[in-house]
């Protein structure tokens, strides 16, 4: 089945250390999305690339980067991960604006330790 | 300002009874509509989508929604609810962008 993947389910890292979350997609969609949620709130868009162009929103923090490679990945990299940053993280794709279908993996949770 | 309002934080029901969950959205035009539930430690799951047409949507669940445009609201509703039902349920937009915004969630809880 096309679906969007994402590993790991559960992550722990130390204080400060970089850590990589990886999405990957089957479905060939334009668009992928990272979101951050935390305990008890919603879901919150942190950047999302359409094909190759990169669009950041302006209150995510600089510690936070993404990259995409090629069409069926993309990755969310935390430079020097802070215990605020233990959230699930939510990785999405769509076919782009006005496509209206959106297709969510099941998330990667992340402690901070 | 753009934005999508749940007004319900918390909401308590008995198992059986009906279950109406509200959101209002301020957009320009009226953007695609969603309700996604989530329960504990889960992802999101899509109950129901609008993007034109029919202003009553049938979702998964047993669960339907109504767009009423001039109150700029896509309420959620059930006619009589299981104690499985108890999860996050988040509305959400998408404006005539790629984004899709959240709203800020109702946390359902269903009594016996």
């Amino acid at each position: 089945d096309a679906m969007v993947i994402q590993n790991p389910r559960y992550q722990v890292t130390q204080f400060g250390k970089p850590v990589t979350l990886s999405c990957s997609q089957t479905l060939n969609h334009n668009v992928m999305y990272w979101y951050q949620q935390k305990s008890s709130q919603a879901p919150k868009l942190l950047f999302h690339y359409y094909d190759k162009d990169f669009n950041n929103e302006a209150d995510t923090p600089d510690n936070f980067q993404s990259r995409r490679p090629n069409t069926s990945f993309c990755f969310l990299d935390i430079r020097s991960p802070g215990l605020g940053d233990a959230a699930m993280y939510l990785c999405a794709t769509s076919r782009g604006a006005g496509s209206g279908g959106y297709t969510f993996g099941s998330g990667t949770r992340l402690t901070v330790v | 300002a753009q934005s999508v309002t749940q007004p319900d934080i918390h909401i308590t029901v008995s198992e059986g009874a009906s279950l109406e969950l509200r959101c209002n959205y301020s957009y320009g035009a009226t953007p695609y509509l969603f309700w996604y539930v989530q329960s504990p430690g889960q992802g999101l799951q899509l109950l129901l989508k609008y993007f034109s047409g029919d202003t009553l949507v049938q979702g998964i669940k047993g669960f339907e929604a109504e767009f009423k445009r001039s109150q700029s609201s896509f309420n959620l509703r059930k006619p009589s609810v299981h104690w499985s039902d108890a999860a996050e349920y988040f509305c959400a937009v998408a404006p005539n962008t790629d984004k899709l915004i959240f709203g800020t969630g109702t946390r359902l809880q269903v009594f016996p």
